[in-house]
C-alpha cells in the first residue's frame, strides 16, 4: 500500500521560533497533500490544501501567514510553523492522495508529528 | 462536521460484533471512507465505498446506502487492539474529506 513518512515525528521548540515539518510519499507522487491538525481528544482538522506547483489553499481561519506550506515536488510537502507559541502545541498530521490509484483517491496518512512549544 | 453524524463512543465484547453507524447529506455525494485511528496516532485507511451493498474486507465490512445517507462499519470477532476511533469521512470537492467527529469503540473482556 502507499506509504506516506512525517518527520520529525515529535519535535520541542521554545515560544517564538519556526518549526519545519515534512511530509514524503514514498513510493507514489502525489499531486495533492493536505494538513491537518489535532487536539487531544477531537477531530482532525483540515488546515490546508497542498497542490503541487501552486499555493496552497487554507482553510477559514487558519493563517496563511503563520503556517507555510510549499509543495515543490510530487512526493514532498512541507508545513513551516512560524513564530510558534504554546497554542501551537498539537499532532500534526499530513496526508497524500493516491491520484488514479487505490479507491477513490484514497488520501493515506503520514504517522504525525507531535508539536510542543514551551 | 457538517452534518456527518455518528455515534461518540460505543463499547463492545472480545470476539463480538460490533456496528458503527454513520449518516451524511446526501447531496453531491461521490465516495465514504472509513478510517480507524488509534490515540496518539494518525488514521490509518480501512475501507471506501461509492456504490450501495457491502464491501468485505477480512474481519471487518463497510455497508453504503446512498439513498439514505447511510453507511456502517461492521467490526467482527472483535479483539482488543480494536481499540480505536472510527471516522467517517465523506469525499468532498478538491478532493478533500469531511470528518466525522468519530466514534470511539471500547472492547471489554
Amino acid at each position: 500500500g502507499a506509504v506516506v513518512s512525517q518527520h520529525p515525528s515529535r519535535v520541542i521548540c521554545k515560544s517564538g521560533t519556526s518549526v519545519k515539518i515534512e511530509c514524503r510519499s514514498l513510493d507514489f507522487q502525489a499531486t495533492t497533500m493536505f494538513w491537518y491538525r489535532q487536539f487531544p481528544k477531537q477531530s482532525l482538522m483540515l488546515m490546508a490544501t497542498s497542490n503541487e506547483g501552486s499555493k496552497a489553499t487554507y482553510e477559514q481561519g487558519v493563517e496563511k501567514d503563520k503556517f507555510l506550506i510549499n509543495h515543490a515536488s510530487l512526493t514532498l510537502s512541507t508545513l513551516t510553523v512560524t513564530s510558534a507559541h504554546p497554542e501551537d502545541s498539537s499532532f500534526y498530521i499530513c496526508s497524500a492522495r493516491e491520484p488514479w490509484g487505490g479507491a477513490g483517491d484514497t488520501q493515506y496518512f503520514g504517522p504525525g508529528t507531535r508539536l510542543t512549544v514551551l | 462536521g457538517q452534518n456527518i453524524d455518528q455515534p461518540t463512543e460505543m463499547t463492545a465484547t472480545e470476539g463480538a460484533i460490533v456496528q458503527i453507524n454513520c449518516t451524511y447529506q446526501t447531496s453531491g455525494f461521490n465516495g465514504l471512507f472509513w478510517y480507524q485511528q488509534h490515540a496518539g496516532e494518525a488514521p490509518t485507511f480501512l475501507s471506501y465505498n461509492v456504490l450501495d451493498g457491502l464491501e468485505e474486507k477480512g474481519r471487518f465490512s463497510s455497508f453504503l446506502s446512498r439513498s439514505k445517507g447511510y453507511s456502517y462499519l461492521l467490526l467482527k470477532e472483535l479483539q482488543m487492539k480494536d481499540s480505536a476511533s472510527y471516522l467517517c469521512a465523506r469525499k468532498g470537492s478538491n478532493y478533500q474529506l469531511i470528518w466525522g467527529a468519530g466514534t470511539k469503540l471500547i472492547i471489554k473482556p
